[in-house]
């Protein structure tokens, strides 16, 4: 069965740090590109960031640039986003989704987690 | 970044009336377009990739269409499950945005 799931969300200070982690089954995520959604309470959805399937290009929103970093560990079959110096607006629920990566096709993201809920707050 | 402008915000249809969703992007992106449908406390759906392509298991009531800056998701007959919150989201240069959303409600 085709599947991703995140963990690592939780309750964190203004300012702190949190690495969230997104475990693949079903399917090795080496062939794929893999993206960080979120969504903040009451608002849509917002792309975070993207890493091709082989980690040569990541690419962040502007409102993760600096502060955050996507990375996978192939040999774990596991996508990560650790994220720093995190502020009240990065509450939200983060989803992990797949991408079969073309550059002549879009392909979208046909698979996702649940999501794990973020919340920053003092 | 490419913004992506859903309209209408909110769509109010009842059970087997066609529901016709808009997206336009504020420059071209070809057919690199796709649309999800999104629930509550669910994850977002794969509707409809590379503009026009029904993905894995949707059914044929939904189609897409368009390229360059306009492009329409069509739900020809709608079913009881069909109201939920829909996104259009684009892919430019590995940088991605999604449509603020449509909310489709029943009437």
């Amino acid at each position: 069965q085709v599947q991703l799931v995140e963990s690592g969300g939780g309750v964190v200070q203004p300012g702190g740090s949190l690495r969230l982690s997104c475990g693949a089954s079903g399917f090795t995520i080496s062939s794929y590109a893999l993206h960080w959604v979120r969504q903040a309470p009451g608002r849509g959805l917002e792309w975070v960031a993207i890493l091709s399937y082989d980690g040569s290009n990541e690419y962040y929103a502007d409102s993760a640039k600096g502060r955050f970093t996507i990375s996978r560990d192939n040999s774990k079959n596991t996508l990560y986003l650790q994220m720093n110096s995190l502020r009240a607006e990065d509450t939200a629920v983060y989803y992990c989704a797949r991408e079969r990566y073309s550059h002549s096709w879009y392909y979208g993201l046909d698979v996702w987690g649940q999501g794990t809920t973020v919340t920053v707050s003092s | 970044e490419i913004v992506l402008t859903q309209s209408p915000v909110t769509l109010s249809l009842s059970p087997g009336e066609r529901a016709t969703l808009s997206c336009r992007a504020r420059q071209s992106v070809s057919s690199f377009l796709a649309w999800y449908q999104h629930k509550p406390g669910q994850a977002p759906r794969l509707l409809i990739y590379d503009a026009s392509k029904r993905a894995t298991g949707i059914p044929a009531r939904f189609s897409g269409s368009g390229s360059g800056t306009d492009f329409t998701l069509t739900i020809s007959s709608l079913e009881p499950e069909d109201f939920a919150v829909y996104y259009c989201q684009q892919r430019s240069n590995w940088l991605y945005t999604f449509g603020q959303g449509t909310k489709l409600e029943i009437k």
